[in-house]
């Protein structure tokens, strides 16, 4: 089946760029996603990137996608406290797939 | 306009017994998707819906695991005969098209079988 890997853990200094990795296994994924999930919260959708880009930016995000080697990061600059989470990604695979597949999650915490 | 809701926001049973979770998606929203989340995991897809097509059931656990929606509204996801593996939060997201979707997630139900 699919399988998507983070890294678990992650801390950086407040004002520090953060940036989270995750790869994937199927080729076939046509939309990637980051996700944020703060204690006791739901999902909050960050951003997302189709597979045919290889950089999309948002404010303070960066989310680079290197489809040869199935590798996507999120940048975080100038991270702060509240910036303190899990962070997911999560990808959709091409025509028929319902579902997302996600990964165990990064926990970001942040130092001030 | 308003998000994804689930109710109940926590659920604790005692094993056994059967539960029943709601989510209501956001209006418009024709795809209807349940995960769940075990402690210190990343989410696991548990069923689909899209419009009035026959649901996705491919990722139930076991034939103890049901879900219903009508239409496009609100969905019930149901658990019975609860175990212990059960505990998780169960999360709820809706997405306006199953191709470009982007889902939007409820808070979860946190279920506890004691």
């Amino acid at each position: 089946g699919e399988d998507v890997e983070q890294s678990l853990f992650l801390s950086v200094r407040e004002g520090d760029s953060s940036v989270i990795n995750c790869t994937y296994t199927d080729s076939s994924s046509t939309y990637l996603y980051w996700y944020k999930q703060e204690p006791g919260a739901g999902l909050q959708l960050l951003t997302y990137i189709f597979s045919n880009m290889d950089m999309k930016q948002d404010q303070r995000l960066t989310v680079l996608l290197n489809k040869k080697d199935k590798h996507l990061s999120l940048r975080i600059a100038d991270t702060q406290t509240g910036d303190s989470a899990i962070y997911f990604c999560a990808e959709k695979m091409g025509t028929g797939a319902n579902n997302l597949f996600f990964g165990t999650g990064t926990r970001l915490t942040v130092i001030p | 306009g308003a998000g994804v809701s689930q109710s109940p926001s926590n659920k604790v049973t005692e094993k056994g017994k059967d539960v029943e979770l709601r989510c209501d998606p956001i209006s418009g929203h024709t795809a209807l998707y349940w995960y769940r989340q075990r402690l210190g995991q990343g989410l696991e897809f548990l069923i689909y819906f899209q419009g009035n097509s026959a649901p996705d059931k491919s990722g139930l656990p076991s034939d103890r695991f049901s879900a219903e929606r009508t239409g496009e509204s609100v969905s019930t996801l149901t658990i019975q005969r609860t175990q212990q593996e059960d505990s998780a939060v169960y999360l709820c997201a809706s997405s306006f098209t199953r191709d470009t979707d982007t889902q939007y997630f409820g808070p979860g139900t946190r279920l506890t079988v004691l």
